[in-house]
């Protein structure tokens, strides 16, 4: 059973181009969530989806947006990358609607530098 | 406002000994989650407690909850070189949906 696998584990890119992470969820769940972590800091929650729908997002600028497809995977979309957009891009995938008793498994993540 | 908070922010043992960190938080949960992270990898999902839980055992980790004072701890046992690592707490909101937000982080060291 697979667990949740981003690609690709790394990437650089220059300032202004545009990048596109992807993920897929642990079998059998159906939410996906993106965070930005950076160097030393915790994870930022940047938006969940589920149902192929933004249900969820944190306090990031519309140059970040995503996608989600039928079968529950998911992409991040950055736009004009800024330096500041250097960081640990994870992927946390969950079961919608278990009364908070399901645990959020994360992928290994993407390493984005942006130069 | 952050939803949770880690403390120690670092921590250094003898290999051997145990470790205690502690997370404290501010609204009302449905549970809490905590994750071991080596050197800015992924994390790994350690233990779910839910707030109706007060304490759970997983090996050689111990979790307890106290939703009154809205604090939480994670204690390894007899630690390993390989328990040196990040380690995040993590709470969702109660009556909310499932957005996870975490606390800063204990930076465990384990000393040979």
């Amino acid at each position: 059973d697979a667990g949740v696998t981003q690609s690709p584990t790394h990437l650089i890119k220059t300032r202004g181009q545009q990048v596109t992470l992807r993920c897929s969820p642990k079998s059998g769940h159906d939410t996906v969530s993106w965070y930005q972590q950076a160097l030393g800091q915790e994870p930022q929650f940047i938006f969940q989806y589920y149902e192929e729908e933004e249900r969820q997002r944190g306090n990031f600028p519309d140059r970040f947006s995503g996608h989600q497809f039928p079968n529950y995977s998911s992409e991040l979309n950055v736009n004009a990358l800024l330096l500041g957009d250097s960081a640990l891009y994870l992927c946390a995938s969950s079961l919608f609607g278990a009364g908070g008793n399901t645990e959020a498994f994360f992928g290994q993540g993407t390493r984005l530098t942006v130069v | 406002s952050q939803q949770g908070e880690e403390d120690p922010q670092a921590l250094s043992i003898q290999e051997g000994e145990n470790a205690t960190m502690n997370c404290s938080y501010k609204t009302s949960i449905n549970n809490l989650q905590w994750y071991r992270q080596n050197s800015g990898r992924g994390l790994v999902h350690l233990i779910l407690i839910r707030s109706n839980e007060r304490e759970k055992h997983s090996g050689r980790l111990r979790v307890t909850l106290d939703t009154s004072k809205k604090s939480s701890s994670l204690l390894i046992t007899a630690s390993r070189a390989a328990d040196t690592a990040s380690y995040f707490c993590a709470t969702d909101f109660m009556n909310r949906d499932d957005k996870i937000i975490f606390g800063k982080g204990t930076r465990l060291h384990i000393l040979p």
